[in-house]
């Protein structure tokens, strides 16, 4: 079983819908929550940043911790067609090494 | 602005020849790793450093090795490049450990090894 679990998608909705990212992980230790996004032929870039448990919002975007259940979610409200990408999944413990997910590409349509 | 240059963003080999990508930070960042992204597979760490001349092992470092001469730079070294090394190539680099700090990334180099 791998440590970060993400569908790959392709996920394709029209510009104004809500957006809904997942991903499940495996080691009750894991603390820090990230997702990153990715646009075409470029590096990842740190989205949102959670620790342990709950919500955080930034803009349109909000970043959902469930520890109970080892699920990670990215909501996007109001999405844009600049908000095509792919998005990443991150966690990692106490160790030096983040655990990445596969990342699901989000095609958003005018 | 953080900034990760890598050398090439297209580099295109043959098997069996030494390749060199290189990687360089300008933020003082103490903590540098080698990623590579494949399809379906995602975003795998062949080797990281926390610290000049230091390197520890990440989940697939066959076939690799790394140097870190200078704070700044982190060069992956493939001794002898095989087809199955064909993939992107994405250096990252952030604070001093824990590394769940934000680790900031180059644009990648997409190897492609004949």
């Amino acid at each position: 079983q791998k440590e970060v679990e993400q569908d790959p998608g392709p996920l394709s909705v029209p510009e104004g819908a809500i957006v809904s990212l997942n991903c499940t992980y495996s080691n009750s230790a894991f603390q820090y929550f990230m997702w990153y996004r990715q646009y075409s032929r470029k590096g990842p870039e740190l989205l949102m940043y959670t620790y342990s448990s709950g919500n955080k919002e930034d803009g349109r975007f909000t970043a959902q911790v469930d520890k109970s259940s080892k699920y990670i979610s990215l909501f996007i409200r109001d999405s844009q067609p600049s908000d095509s990408a792919t998005y990443l999944c991150a966690t990692g413990g106490n160790t030096d090494k983040l655990i990445f997910g596969t990342g699901t590409r989000l095609q958003v349509f005018p | 602005d953080v900034k990760v240059t890598q050398s090439s963003r297209y580099l295109v080999k043959r098997t069996g020849e030494k390749v060199f990508l290189e990687c360089v930070q300008d933020m003082d960042h103490e903590n540098m790793f080698w990623y590579r992204q494949d399809p379906g597979l995602g975003l795998r760490l062949i080797y990281f450093s926390y610290d000049v001349k230091m390197k520890e092992k990440g989940d697939i470092p066959e076939g690799y090795s790394v140097s870190r001469e200078k704070k700044e730079r982190f060069s992956l070294i493939l001794e002898s490049a095989s087809t199955n090394q064909t993939s992107m190539y994405l250096c990252a680099s952030t604070w001093a450990r824990p590394s769940y700090n934000e680790q900031f990334f180059g644009p990648g180099t997409r190897l492609t090894v004949l």
